[in-house]
């Protein structure tokens, strides 16, 4: 099956530092969302996007619908020790989402 | 409280043997998912339903098998044709309003 481009597959930055993760794909969506996933859980919506060239933030989240809607990143100020997780993105095409393979993120005090 | 359960958390089976993975979601979505999730890996759609007693493989059905009789419930049975069955299983719901789709906390299968 289909699967978007995630990346990076994995970060290890400090607490208090920003972090940036990117989708890619050669389809165009019409929606994009972002996921969180902790360990032994199902994912959490984070940030949904509707329009290219749309840029959505959610607290320290920030998340833009690229204007090609091939592309979609997601950006996270400030991190914290509770940020660590598994950041999914997903695509919708017609009934059904596409999904990343996954950033894993590490957050050290 | 609104939302998605799956039951139960974790669940250990023989090989061989056929077991069924519970889903219910209150929150009136019309369409119910069920994802598989191997390690490290991203979400692989099995199964999905979007009305009532109607439903259409995804990308992985083989050795799976499901029921959408009710709007609020969709089971997915773990058969013994699947060749590889221990994995995390997702069950999600989708707002056709909003286009979002919503998970429930998974069920963790173990076949030894």
């Amino acid at each position: 099956g289909q699967q978007l481009n995630q990346s990076p597959q994995s970060m290890f930055i400090q607490e208090g530092e920003d972090v940036s993760m990117n989708c890619t794909s050669s389809s165009i969506f019409n929606t994009w969302l972002w996921y969180k996933q902790d360990p032994g859980e199902g994912p959490v919506l984070l940030i949904a996007l509707y329009k290219a060239g749309e840029l959505t933030s959610n607290g320290r989240l920030t998340a833009q619908f690229g204007i090609t809607r091939k592309d979609s990143f997601l950006n996270i100020s400030a991190s914290i020790p509770s940020d660590v997780g598994i950041y999914f993105c997903a695509g919708l095409v017609t009934d059904k989402l596409i999904f990343g393979t996954g950033t894993r993120l590490q957050v050290f005090p | 409280d609104g939302g998605i359960t799956q039951s139960p958390k974790y669940l250990f089976r023989k090989e061989g043997q056929n077991v069924t993975l519970s889903c219910e979601q209150n929150l009136n979505h019309d369409a119910m998912y069920w994802y598989r999730q191997d390690p490290g890996q991203g979400l692989r759609l099995i199964y999905y339903s979007q009305i009532v007693n109607d439903f259409q493989k995804g990308d992985i059905a083989e050795g799976y098998s499901v029921s959408r009789e009710k709007k609020e419930s969709f089971p997915l049975t773990v058969t013994s044709a699947q060749k590889n069955p221990t994995a995390f299983y997702l069950c999600a719901s989708n707002n056709f309003r909003t286009d979002t789709q919503y998970f429930g906390p998974g069920t963790r299968l173990t076949v030894l």
